[in-house]
């Protein structure tokens, strides 16, 4: 199947913790994205890479750090997990747009759901 | 600051009615805007891109429009069927590529 992969599906960890999610994308596009989806169901883009680069970074605390292998990939390692990190965090993929964005359609994968105690 | 609304937060229909999910964004200067489903503990669903040059895109059942200039987007579900029922999200692209998402309309359909 075509599609944007997530793992894991759930995830329950404890305060303090570092934990990783991964995501691939076999769409063949070169723009990847993570979101995240609080309480209120508000989804609020976090990072963009685009063919590995980093193009979009929301203020988001540095203890999230994407890292994307290749143009498939894109890992988001959390660092000293805490409770307000608790959510639903998707991947997103699109074919690359113009030098400064891509305004094309965004694929999203399952989501994975963590929740931090 | 681009902000998207969504009214009504929550929509409750019978089967086979016809209905309208409203979206609202106050900075006329988007891109393209994307209507998605998403189901109880699901990903998002793409349903719909209005490119910003267009006035409306159509896809089965489902017709949404533009109107940049009042910063206005509907999406029109026709004969509505229990297997609609979901959270239906409208996301506007902003400079640089960023999708920003309305909080949604909560749609039922009763059988």
């Amino acid at each position: 199947d075509t599609a944007v992969s997530q793992t894991p599906k759930y995830l329950v960890t404890q305060m303090g913790n570092d934990k990783s999610i991964k995501c691939e994308q076999n769409l063949g596009h070169d723009t990847m994205y993570w979101y995240k989806q609080d309480s209120k169901k508000f989804l609020k883009i976090m990072f963009s890479y685009n063919n590995k680069e980093l193009i979009i970074n929301e203020t988001v605390p540095n203890r999230f750090s994407p890292k994307s292998p290749d143009k498939a990939h894109l890992n988001l390692h959390i660092n000293s997990l805490e409770l307000g990190d608790s959510a639903v965090y998707f991947c997103a993929s699109s074919h690359a747009g113009e030098a400064g964005g891509s305004y094309n359609e965004q694929f999203f994968g399952p989501g994975t759901r963590l929740t931090v105690l | 600051k681009q902000e998207v609304t969504q009214i009504p937060a929550a929509l409750s229909v019978p089967e086979g009615e016809n209905l309208v999910l409203n979206c609202s964004f106050t900075d006329s200067a988007i891109y393209n805007l994307q209507w998605f489903r998403q189901d109880p503990g699901k990903g998002l669903t793409s349903l719909l891109l209005i490119q910003s040059s267009q006035r409306e895109q159509t896809s089965g059942r489902l017709n949404a429009s533009l109107d940049k200039s009042s910063g206005r987007s509907t999406l029109y579900i026709a004969a509505s069927q229990p297997g609609d029922s979901a959270t239906y999200l409208c996301a506007v692209y902003n400079q640089g590529g960023k999708l920003i998402f309305g909080q949604g309309t909560e749609l039922s359909v009763k059988p």
